[in-house]
């Protein structure tokens, strides 16, 4: 069975920054895409960010330049190290895998919420 | 980079059939066999419903289905029950110069 488990979310000041952590299970994170989509309080989903298997990475618009997606594979952990927090940030950031084949997310964590506010 | 527009919400009462739509809104037209659709309970993970356009994963109930016309692909829940009442949000794979997912805004599904 795979799971994924966000963690690392909490309450940041505008500048911050953070590191959130998605630990697998049932899957390698080094063999798959590894992906983050974040959902503002109330609103639709946002794709972030993805990292493919041969650590090829790439970002929203919203966010490039400012957050960097990586794994551990030795931990089986795919991470979201954020930079330059906004209020805008302020989302439930979910980690997700997507199937390769399918070109979409199959499996999905609960979920971590980042709020940025002083 | 297509943008995709959803109706804020719908809604239909048990056993009815219901129809949500996801229009592509810029003048490309969205490859519909990179389309997906999730189903959101509040406060929980979304769950993919339908991939590559209208492929259901396995435990998907067979009362979802899409259909295609234009720029619209439509999500179509027939026979309604309760535990469907939920978010619906369609997503859109988009390979160019850069690989990106594209979601729609969602919709809010009530059964009344």
């Amino acid at each position: 069975e795979v799971q994924l488990v966000e963690s690392g979310g909490g309450l940041v000041q505008p500048g911050g920054s953070l590191r959130l952590s998605c630990a697998a299970s049932g899957l390698s994170v080094s063999s798959n895409y590894m992906s983050w989509v974040r959902q503002a309080p109330g609103k639709g989903l946002e794709w972030v960010s993805v990292i493919y298997s041969g650590g090829t990475t790439y970002y929203a618009d919203s966010v490039r330049g400012r957050f960097t997606i990586s794994r551990d594979s030795s931990k089986n952990t795919v991470y979201l190290r954020m930079n330059s927090l906004r209020g805008e940030d302020t989302a439930v950031y979910f980690c997700a895998n997507i199937n390769i084949s399918w070109n979409t997310f199959d499996y999905w964590g609960r979920g971590t919420l980042v709020t940025v506010s002083s | 980079q297509s943008a995709l527009t959803q109706p804020a919400s719908v809604s239909g009462s048990p056993g009815q059939s219901i129809t949500i739509s996801c229009t592509a809104t810029s003048s490309d037209v969205v490859n519909y066999n990179l389309v997906s659709w999730y189903q959101q309970h509040p406060g929980k993970a979304p769950r993919l419903m339908i991939y590559e356009g209208t492929k259901r994963p396995s435990g998907v109930s067979n009362r979802f289905s899409v259909s295609k016309s234009g720029n619209t692909a439509s999500l179509t829940i027939s026979g309604l029950q309760a535990e469907d009442e939920a978010d619906y949000f369609c997503c859109s794979y988009e390979a160019g110069s850069t690989f990106v997912w594209v979601f729609g805004g969602g919709t809010k599904l009530t059964v009344l």
